[in-house]
């Protein structure tokens, strides 16, 4: 079955302590993006990936990290996490840049 | 700024009526236009995308939205709504200006409320 997983699916943590949260696509696609959603926000895009090796920063990219050495995995790092940093955080992935983006099902982040 | 509005937070309608789920959108260009739905604890699903042509696009679970270019809409429609159909719904835009960022822009989600 073609999807996007991602773990954990909720994380509880506390202010400074470094977490990641990981992403892998069984559909071979090259893009993958990181999104957040907040209430009355919508979705954001964090960062984003073009293929192995290549990423760039998204519209909130400020507190995350993310790395791509296989293309099916695409983790996200929080080096030094802060409460603004809870929110529900989605990968996706896409056969192109502009293409249906596929959804994992979401990691429910508390920072306290 | 590019941005995407759903300018209802809910929409309540009774099973069987006609629902409808509205979406502006003020991004340059053509882009390429998305309706997602969310249920409870899961992750976004796709439901359709209009990239080009006919005006009235069908996707998913009988689901179908109308592209209007000339004001800029891409509301998401059904003939007969199901309780099952209620979920939150977000309409996004890819732009395709500013090159190859695989970047959706979302607006802020409509809850959709089918009463029985």
């Amino acid at each position: 079955e073609a999807q996007v997983t991602q773990n954990p699916r909720y994380l509880i943590t506390v202010t400074g302590k470094k977490l990641t949260v990981t992403c892998s696509q069984n559909m071979n696609h090259e893009y993958m993006s990181w999104y957040r959603q907040d209430p009355g926000l919508g979705l954001r895009q964090i960062y984003y990936s073009m293929n192995v090796e290549v990423t760039d920063k998204g519209d909130v990219p400020e507190g995350y990290k993310v790395s791509r050495k296989e293309k099916r995995n695409f983790p996200l790092i929080l080096e030094s996490p802060s409460p603004n940093q809870t929110s529900l955080y989605f990968c996706a992935s896409s056969s192109s840049p502009f293409n249906t983006q596929y959804f994992g099902p979401g990691t429910r982040l508390t920072v306290l | 700024a590019q941005s995407v509005a759903q300018p209802e937070d809910q929409v309540n309608v009774a099973e069987g009526n006609p629902l409808t789920v509205k979406c502006t959108y003020s991004v340059s260009g053509n882009p390429y236009l998305f309706w997602y739905v969310q249920y409870p604890n899961r992750g976004l699903q796709f439901l359709l995308k209009y990239i080009t042509g006919d005006n009235l696009v069908k996707g998913s679970y009988g689901f179908e939205a109308e592209f209007n270019k000339s004001q800029t809409s891409f509301h998401l429609k059904k003939p007969s709504a199901l309780v099952s159909d209620s979920a939150l719904y977000f309409c996004a835009v890819s732009p395709l200006e500013g090159g190859a960022t695989n970047k959706l822009i979302f607006g802020t989600g409509t809850l959709l409320a089918v009463q029985p």
